[in-house]
């Protein structure tokens, strides 16, 4: 069984629609937890990070974290077709923040 | 730009050869750290660096793979005797010094071997 699980998708919704991406994980020592979105053939860029659980929001983008379920989650409002990209959970412990644990990733497409 | 850099973004070599990958981390950020990305997986962790000093490399294949942050200088993670199985994209990521787990990734270096 993976650390951190994510469905890969591919996930298609319309342009305008809210956007629940997921990820559930089986180590119960991870505190941080980050978003990141990758576009193709492009490098990871760091959406949101939280630290143990509740929710953060950022513009068009609510992160959640529920520890007792081994759950995140990241929340797109209004999505627009700029968002098509694929995005990618990641988490650490408090000892040893640094090896962050990644999610396979999950496909998205926003159609105009 | 004052992001993480990488070079090569590209590089193509053959069994048998060498392979370096340059990495020159965000200002003001003195940790390093090293991912491999093969196709269709996640990011998987490789190793972690301070300027001289290899803090945690537990995810580093054991042979052939080595990494280096010196006082000057790029971080440099080498590959010697490359085999298919090292074709992959190589992430460099570096974050503030009190904030580890807060890591931003350059561009990447697309390592083919044929």
């Amino acid at each position: 069984q993976k650390e951190v699980e994510q469905d890969p998708g591919p996930l298609s919704v319309p342009e305008g629609a809210i956007v629940s991406l997921n990820c559930t994980y089986s180590n119960s020592a991870f505190q941080y937890f980050m978003w990141y979105r990758q576009y193709s053939r492009k490098g990871p860029e760091l959406l949101m990070y939280t630290y143990s659980s509740g929710n953060k929001e950022d513009g068009r983008f609510t992160a959640q974290v529920d520890k007792s379920s081994k759950y995140i989650s990241l929340f797109i409002r209004d999505s627009q077709p700029s968002d098509s990209a694929t995005y990618l959970c990641a988490m650490s412990l408090i000892q040893g923040a640094q090896k962050l644990v990644f999610g396979q990733g999950t496909r998205l497409t926003i159609n105009p | 730009n004052a992001g993480v850099m990488q070079n090569p973004r590209h590089l193509v070599r053959r069994r048998g050869q060498e392979a370096r990958l340059r990495c020159s981390p965000m200002k003001g950020h003195s940790h390093v750290y090293w991912y491999r990305q093969l196709p269709e997986e996640g990011l998987k962790f490789m190793v972690y660096l301070q300027k001289e000093n290899i803090i945690d490399e537990s995810g580093m294949p054991k042979e052939r793979f080595s990494a280096e942050f010196p006082k000057e200088g790029p971080s440099i993670l080498r590959i010697q005797q490359v085999v298919r199985g090292d074709s992959a994209a190589y992430f460099c990521a570096s974050s503030p010094l009190v904030r580890p787990y807060e890591q931003y990734f350059g561009p990447g270096t697309r390592l083919t071997v044929t």
